[in-house]
């Protein structure tokens, strides 16, 4: 069984922080790392697909970094608005030709006005 | 991307009872996953929705109390049958697209079993 962490497991910042959260995914049989942005009753959003070591993604704000040989992978946000708030999860892909993500707990951020 | 809509939004529901959740999306699709997330814990895969054969389920899933029909390309519906309270959870459908095989969630079915 794969064990996907994520830490912390809640957050909360004011408007204009910048803040960071954690994924820890075992390195072995590595395939891809995938990143997604959650609110309530919505649709997960795909943020970052990652698969290659030292990968770093940017969309706007939000950037990700990888590192698959130690194990993790962190999502910063610059300049956290209210909007940003949501769960983050993250979800580990390993190698096989099914398609299982294997998912974290997520990081719920809220950003503070 | 893809849109994906699921049907009902959210639901209430006895002890006992079952409850049959719509998944549709906006054009074809070969991966097509059922997952649900209770209260507290990940994510978790259910099965594979297989077009035109019987659902792949994972460990712990069992088609008696979770069946799947997947009709064509487009549609799928996961059945939560004999419901206890244990079944309250968020149900979502995904699939698999693009070049990048990509994951799409449909926006989840809230249950809850009282």
């Amino acid at each position: 069984i794969l064990n996907v962490e994520q830490s912390p497991q809640s957050l909360h910042v004011q408007e204009g922080d910048s803040t960071n959260f954690t994924c820890s995914f075992p390195s072995s049989n590595f395939y891809a790392l995938h990143w997604y942005r959650w609110e309530t009753a919505k649709s997960p959003e795909a943020l970052f697909v990652m698969t290659l070591n030292g990968d770093e993604k940017k969309k706007g704000r939000i950037s990700a970094t990888l590192n698959t040989k130690e194990g993790y992978s962190y999502l910063y946000i610059k300049g956290s608005q209210p909007e940003d708030s949501a769960t983050y999860l993250c979800a580990l892909k390993s190698g096989g030709s099914n398609y299982k993500l294997t998912f974290g707990k997520g990081t719920l951020l809220t950003v503070n006005p | 991307s893809a849109v994906i809509s699921q049907k009902p939004s959210r639901d209430i529901c006895q002890r006992g009872t079952s409850l049959t959740i719509q998944c549709q999306v906006d054009s074809q699709v070969t991966m097509m996953f059922w997952y649900r997330q209770q209260p507290g814990q990940s994510l978790t895969l259910i099965a594979t929705a297989n077009q035109g054969s019987e659902a792949t389920y994972e460990s712990g899933f069992v088609i008696d109390k979770f069946p799947i029909s997947r009709p064509n390309l487009t549609f799928s519906t996961l059945t939560v049958s004999n419901m206890s309270p244990e079944d309250s959870s968020i149900y979502l459908c995904s699939v698999v697209r693009g070049v990048d095989r990509e994951q799409f969630f449909g926006p989840g079915t809230r249950l809850t079993v009282l």
